[in-house]
């Protein structure tokens, strides 16, 4: 079983719509977590940075994580077409860094 | 964008020539990670430093070496490339202090072993 399971999509949505990204782990051990996006032959760029369990709000975006179903989620308000990237979720348990393998996200205009 | 460039950002080669990819940082940052990136896997940790001279193996450094002879530039080196090292390779940095820092990566090397 993988550390960090994410559903590769992909999703395609049109613009305006609200988007939802998730991952699921195993390690109880994780206390930070990271939502990433790539685009197309870049590098990733961090987006969002929690820690422990709660909501955290950055504009258009919103991270969620709740330690008791080992499951973390981010979500696109009034998604734009430069929101088309892949989405990576990261954990960590302080010694290592997990990644999930990347959503790829499509939104139409 | 965090100081991070990588370099050759592409690069083709045959079986069984050493290759060496560089990644130099103007951050200062103690740590830095060699990773590939391939479809299907996602990002998978080669090698990492934690100081000049002190690294440690990833989930996957079989057929890799790295080298830190200073803080900024952190050296990949595959001895005798073979075509299932055909990737794209990151390099990231973190924290000044802390492990438990987020990551910022490179623009990445895209590398054909044929």
């Amino acid at each position: 079983q993988k550390e960090v399971e994410q559903d590769p999509g992909p999703l395609s949505v049109p613009e305006g719509a609200i988007v939802s990204l998730n991952c699921t782990y195993s390690n109880s051990a994780f206390q930070y977590f990271m939502w990433y996006r790539q685009y197309s032959r870049k590098g990733p760029e961090l987006l969002m940075y929690t820690y422990s369990s709660g909501n955290k709000e950055d504009g258009r975006f919103t991270a969620q994580v709740d330690k008791s179903s080992k499951y973390i989620s981010l979500f696109i308000r009034d998604s734009q077409p430069s929101d088309s990237a892949t989405y990576l979720c990261a954990m960590t348990t302080g010694n290592q860094f997990y990644f999930g393998t990347g959503t790829s996200l499509t939104v139409i205009p | 964008d965090a100081g991070i460039t990588q370099s050759p950002r592409h690069k083709v080669t045959e079986t069984g020539t050493p290759v060496t990819l560089r990644c130099h940082q103007t951050e200062n940052h103690r740590y830095m990670y060699w990773y590939r990136q391939d479809p299907g896997h996602g990002l998978r940790l080669i090698h990492y430093s934690y100081g000049v001279k002190d690294t440690d193996k990833g989930e996957v450094s079989d057929g890799y070496s790295v080298s830190r002879s200073k803080t900024e530039d952190f050296l990949l080196t595959l001895e005798s490339a073979t075509s299932s090292q055909t990737s794209v390779y990151f390099c990231a940095i973190s924290g000044s202090t802390s492990f438990t820092d987020t990551q910022y990566f490179g623009p990445g090397t895209r590398l054909t072993v044929l």
